[in-house]
């Protein structure tokens, strides 16, 4: 079955950028959509962006338009989230989630992201 | 952009109990395009429900979800002691793509 296997936590410095992996296993990468949802501390979730990566298609969300990169190699089934202009408001949890017919079905186990000086 | 409203915030009730999950949308909303998540402290999110209503792979019966239009329901038949959890909505649409509601939070009472 799908798995996605994010990389580990990270600390930035505001204002620096942060780059977080999803790479998965079993099932046709190229043939997924995935999507990038995060959650503050003690917050709801937060839709940022996808891929398609057998298209190279993206999509963000407007309010982290032009911050945010979502990119995908095939040849290693990983995807990539890259943050940007980070401030103390990017402290999270950043998941990676599989899209299947508009919803997520096999979500990985999320990356801590702390931004503090 | 289309805003979901999740009530109650907090939910207080004892296992065996029925649950009552309500989403509300700030416009209309194609069934084919709302979900139900559970999510437990330090978990990711889990699918629970599709399309509105069909369950997803290993959810078991006592999940259900109704509704259309704006206003949809997650039902939850008879509590058990892994249900109490948080609950998020989910719909697809258009700026955002995606949104979810701000959850309910199912706690034992």
């Amino acid at each position: 079955q799908v798995q996605l296997v994010q990389s580990g936590a990270e600390v930035k410095k505001p204002g620096s950028s942060v780059k977080v992996s999803c790479k998965a296993s079993g099932g046709i990468f190229s043939s997924y959509t995935i999507s990038w949802v995060r959650q503050a501390p003690g917050q709801g979730l937060e839709w940022m962006g996808r891929i398609i990566p057998i298209v190279g298609i993206e999509n963000y969300a407007q309010k982290f338009q032009g911050r945010v990169t979502i990119t995908a190699d095939k040849s290693t089934s990983t995807a990539y989230m890259e943050l940007s202009s980070l401030g103390s408001e990017d402290t999270a949890v950043y998941y990676c989630a599989r899209e299947i017919s508009h919803y997520m079905d096999v979500w990985g186990k999320g990356t801590t992201v702390i931004v503090s000086s | 952009e289309i805003v979901l409203t999740q009530s109650p915030g907090t939910l207080s009730l004892s296992p065996g109990e029925r649950a009552t999950l309500s989403c509300r949308a700030s416009q209309s909303v194609s069934s084919t395009y709302l979900a139900w998540y559970q999510q437990k402290p330090g978990q990711a999110p889990r699918l629970l429900i599709y399309a509105a209503s069909s369950r997803a792979t290993g959810i078991p019966d006592r999940f259900s979800g109704s509704g259309s239009g704006t206003d949809f329901t997650l039902t939850i038949s008879r509590l058990e002691p892994e249900d109490f959890a948080v609950y998020y909505c989910q719909q697809y649409g258009s700026s955002p793509m995606y949104s979810f509601g701000q959850g309910t939070k199912l706690e034992i009472k």
